[in-house]
């Protein structure tokens, strides 16, 4: 089945740019979307197709792919963007939605 | 506004039948187009898809629990339900439901998410 890879955690200073990746076999060719999952909170769509934000979702959240590899990436990182992301895909092989293991992002 | 919300039993005995409920607002299963999944989140662990039914009826299921699982809908009260048979500890989770457009599965997310349930199994 197709599997979706992430970093266990990301950690950078306030101000600064993070970015999350999300590793799966040719994800360039599917539509990746991004959940942000604050402590204890159910999880909140942040980017959908690769790089749309959904209304509400501040600019500084970004998503791109290319090959392998999906990024999403977050400028000007506030402490309030400390959460867990997770990255998604429907994988037409199975017809199954996939999730990958989920990123720590801290803000330190 | 458009919200889901799951219900379900806190506590269910291990081979037991756990039932969850996805209640619908603002916006009406009836509708063409709107599909809905359920999720589930074990504590401290990653988000895993368990079924999805389309608005036609169509249902897809996790391989790996399809066994296990069922869910239908009920338009007329606006709750999709998802039946889990033989309970185990290992499915003690918090468990998502979440709203899709049929011509958004392949390229779109699921927005919004319910609130969740955490559902403990346990002797």
């Amino acid at each position: 089945s197709y599997v979706l890879t992430q970093p266990p955690s990301v950690s950078m200073a306030p101000g600064k740019t993070a970015r999350i990746t999300c590793g799966g076999d040719n994800i360039g060719s599917k539509s990746v979307h991004w959940y942000q999952q604050m402590p204890g909170q159910a999880p909140v769509l942040v980017i959908s197709s690769d790089s749309e934000r959904p209304s509400g979702i501040p600019a500084r959240f970004s998503g791109s792919t290319s090959g392998n590899t999906a990024t999403l990436t977050i400028s000007r990182l506030e402490a309030g963007d400390e959460a867990d992301y997770y990255c998604q895909v429907w994988d037409t092989t199975s017809d199954h939605v996939i999730f990958g293991g989920g990123t720590k992002l801290t803000v330190l | 506004q458009v919200t889901v919300k799951e219900s379900g039993p806190e506590l269910v005995k291990p081979t037991e039948t756990l039932t969850l409920t996805c209640s619908v607002s603002g916006f009406s299963l009836s509708n063409a187009g709107v599909s809905v999944s359920w999720f589930r989140q074990p504590p401290g662990k990653a988000l895993e898809w368990l079924a999805h039914i389309f608005s036609n009826d169509d249902t897809l299921y996790n391989s790996s629990l399809r066994s296990r699982l069922t869910i239908s809908k009920d338009p007329s009260k606006g709750q999709v339900v998802l039946i889990m048979i033989n309970a185990a500890p290992t499915d003690t989770a918090t468990y998502y439901c979440a709203r899709i457009f049929d011509y958004d599965i392949l390229t779109g997310g699921f927005d919004p998410w319910g609130q969740g349930t955490l559902v403990t199994v346990s002797s």
